[in-house]
């Protein structure tokens, strides 16, 4: 079985401030990690996702995060965040094989709010 | 080329309606996924469709809850007598393959009130 764990449920940041959204996660597999935003009232749209390969992968709108499976993280971050970015941020695991990859467990969830 | 639709956007049911929840997959995709969000929760897993064929339906609730992906239509989740603990928004996915790590994408949700 799978969890993530988002450590926090909000954050508040600055406009043009640098902000880091934690995510860990377990799994006894190999796993696929995913983030997700969703705007208020919308639908969760993927941000971005790491499958293989380098372990840094970026989005087209600025947010980055890194796989450490050491640590098993994959914290979200951007160096100067926009008030557009405010948004929930989920973040999400699967499993590379078997029944799990089909579903995506998710974390509770980051409300993001940035302040003008 | 539409993404995933879903309709309706809001439903408002009284406690023992039926609410009916439809999905029509991106063009493509053969494979349906049924997420339910309640509040200051994370999406959970319910139910993965293909065409005539529940593949896994591990996250429903065992009474009242259904869904369907007929041949010709889109996927319907069904909830019966519906009650308040029900309210939630319920996200349809769909993907062209099995794998979620290929490009499955999410509809708006259905957002559903019970009163």
């Amino acid at each position: 079985a799978q969890s993530v764990t988002q450590l926090d449920s909000q954050v508040p940041v600055f406009e043009e401030a640098p902000v880091e959204l934690r995510c860990n996660y377990s799994s006894s597999v190999s796993v696929y990690l995913f983030w997700y935003v969703q705007y208020p009232n919308q639908g969760l749209q993927l941000l971005l996702k790491y499958l293989s390969g380098s372990t840094l992968v970026e989005s087209i709108n600025g947010f980055e995060a890194e796989f450490n499976k050491s640590q098993t993280s994959f914290h979200l971050r951007k160096p100067s965040v926009h008030i557009s970015d405010t948004a929930e941020y989920f973040c999400a695991v699967s499993e590379d094989s078997g029944a799990g990859s089909y579903q995506l467990t998710f974390g509770k969830g980051t409300k993001l709010s940035v302040i003008p | 080329n539409a993404g995933v639709m879903q309709n309706p956007r809001h439903l408002v049911r009284r406690r023992g309606q039926e609410a009916r929840l439809r999905c029509s997959p991106m063009k493509g995709h053969s494979h349906v996924y049924w997420y339910r969000q309640l509040p200051e929760e994370g999406l959970k897993f319910m139910v993965y469709l293909q065409k005539e064929n529940i593949i896994d339906e591990s996250g429903m609730p065992k009474e009242r809850f259904s869904a369907e992906f007929p041949k010709e239509g889109p996927s319907i989740l069904r909830i019966q007598q519906v009650v308040r603990g029900d309210s939630a928004a319920y996200f349809c996915a769909s993907s062209p393959g099995q794998r979620m790590n290929t490009e499955a994408f999410f509809g708006q949700g259905t957002r559903l009130t019970v009163v």
